[in-house]
């Protein structure tokens, strides 16, 4: 059974930093991207960042960049993201999630299409003074 | 960025009734649009992937179409279970995003 476990949540000030960590168990770890997705309270859900399986590929949302890092310990099978300068509109609950990769057929060809098939339960981080 | 615009933002129908969601691209991103369902204090659960295709363990009365840029989730007879908020998301290009929601309610 795929299991997603997040931790490092908790309240941070403005500014502050904290490192959230997913725990991966279950499946190959090493074969797949992964992903953080975060939902700030009653609202919808954001993409943070992904990275694929060796750590080459990283891609962030535009309101990150240059403040959160995502990576990854495959001898570890854990999930990071390092977040810094923390503002007030980075509160919210942090999922991790696994993703699936179909090859779809496209036109001239054939694509990796991906989704996010398996999620934690998530972490909850609160930006507060 | 792609734009996600799903409607309607909530709905209310009974056991039995046919019930669709809609999410319109603001460009062409067929294949790659997925759909999930989230209940309250869960994460959310892959519903449709690559538009058309049934994640294993979901229901067939689920099931995903397209035309164009708009893309729509069918809910063919809705049960007890089915409420929750559904959303949309494509993976056509980074950033990835997801449409704002649609809350689904049993009468």
């Amino acid at each position: 059974e795929v299991q997603l476990v997040e931790s490092g949540g908790g309240l941070v000030q403005p500014g502050g930093s904290r490192r959230l960590s997913c725990a991966a168990s279950g499946f190959t770890f090493s074969r797949h991207w992964m992903t953080w997705v975060r939902q700030a309270p009653g609202k919808g859900l954001e993409w943070v960042a992904s990275i694929n399986q060796d750590g080459a590929e990283i891609f962030y949302v535009d309101s990150v960049k240059g403040r959160f890092t995502i990576s990854r310990d495959s001898a570890y099978n854990s999930l990071f993201l390092e977040m810094n300068s923390l503002r007030a509109e980075d509160t919210g609950v942090y999922y991790c999630a696994r993703v699936l990769a179909v090859h779809v057929p496209v036109e001239g060809g054939v694509m990796a299409a991906q989704s996010f098939d398996s999620w934690g339960q998530g972490t909850l981080v609160t930006v507060s003074s | 960025d792609i734009q996600m615009t799903q409607s309607p933002s909530s709905l209310s129908a009974s056991v039995s009734d046919r019930v669709t969601i809609s999410c319109r691209a603001s460009q062409i991103i067929s294949p790659f649009l997925n759909w999930y369902q989230q209940k309250a204090g869960k994460p959310p659960k892959l519903l449709i992937y690559a538009t058309f295709n049934l994640q294993s363990g979901v229901p067939s009365r689920f099931s995903g179409s397209v035309s164009g840029a708009n893309f729509t989730l069918t809910i063919s007879s809705l049960h007890p279970d089915d409420s929750g908020t559904y959303f949309c998301q494509q993976t056509y290009n980074t950033p990835l995003t997801f449409g704002g929601g649609t809350k689904v309610d049993i009468k």
